[in-house]
């Protein structure tokens, strides 16, 4: 079966440092991979998906990156964290199609 | 611009039947999928309309009109544990782009 790893669970970050969050998926092979962020009581931001290695699609034009160096794997950086970037961050897959699965998330407070 | 609209709240009591709508305005769509969230944790899956009509999946159901732009989740039998947040997704793009919309707090009173 699929599963999908995101950590860590929380992260509290000073305004300037950097940040990396790492998301992997087991149990399948090419799928599509993505980042959401979402503020308290809000919707989910689509920031960055994935359709395959090396092969990113922005949404949001901030300070966060986002690569994909294997085919299960997507990291999401910062070279300096915002107080604005503080929020749930959340990782997905899916495979072409409208049912999507979330890892834990990740809960970054940048104080 | 492209955007997905739910009411923010809504309240029903155990037993009733209870209904979520959505309407969508994107350049490009694909389908609808619902997910529900509770405190603290992650989205989870609970159903999708790729063509017109109604889905059902147990207690919940999915309906997707393309000529009206609109969908609704429909929840019956209600349980305490239906209170949590509940929002529409949109595929935009064959090629994987899914938009949320801002979400719908369910309260399920006794």
């Amino acid at each position: 079966s699929q599963t999908i790893h995101q950590w860590p669970a929380t992260l509290v970050q000073p305004v300037g440092s950097p940040l990396s969050l790492e998301c992997t998926v087991e149990g399948t092979s090419n799928p599509n991979l993505y980042w959401y962020r979402q503020a308290a009581g809000r919707g989910l931001q689509l920031l960055f998906y994935s359709v395959g290695i090396g092969q990113i699609s922005s949404e949001v034009p901030q300070n966060l990156s986002a690569s994909r160096p294997q085919d299960r794997q997507f990291i999401l950086s910062s070279k300096k964290l915002l107080l604005s970037d503080s929020g749930f961050y959340l990782c997905a897959w899916n495979h072409r199609g409208l049912k999507l699965f979330f890892g834990s998330g990740t809960q970054l407070s940048v104080l | 611009g492209q955007s997905l609209e739910q009411p923010s709240e809504v309240t029903a009591v155990e037993g009733a039947i209870v209904q979520i709508n959505c309407t969508y305005q994107t350049s490009g769509f694909y389908g609808l999928s619902w997910y529900q969230q509770h405190d603290g944790g992650a989205p989870t899956f609970l159903s999708y309309n790729a063509l017109d009509g109604l889905e059902e999946t147990g207690r919940f159901s999915s309906f997707l009109s393309r000529s009206d732009s609109y969908g609704y989740l429909l929840l019956q039998e209600l349980q305490m544990k239906d209170s949590a947040s509940y929002f529409c997704a949109a595929l935009e793009n064959q090629g994987g782009k899914l938009i949320f919309g801002q979400g719908t707090e369910l309260s399920v009173k006794p």
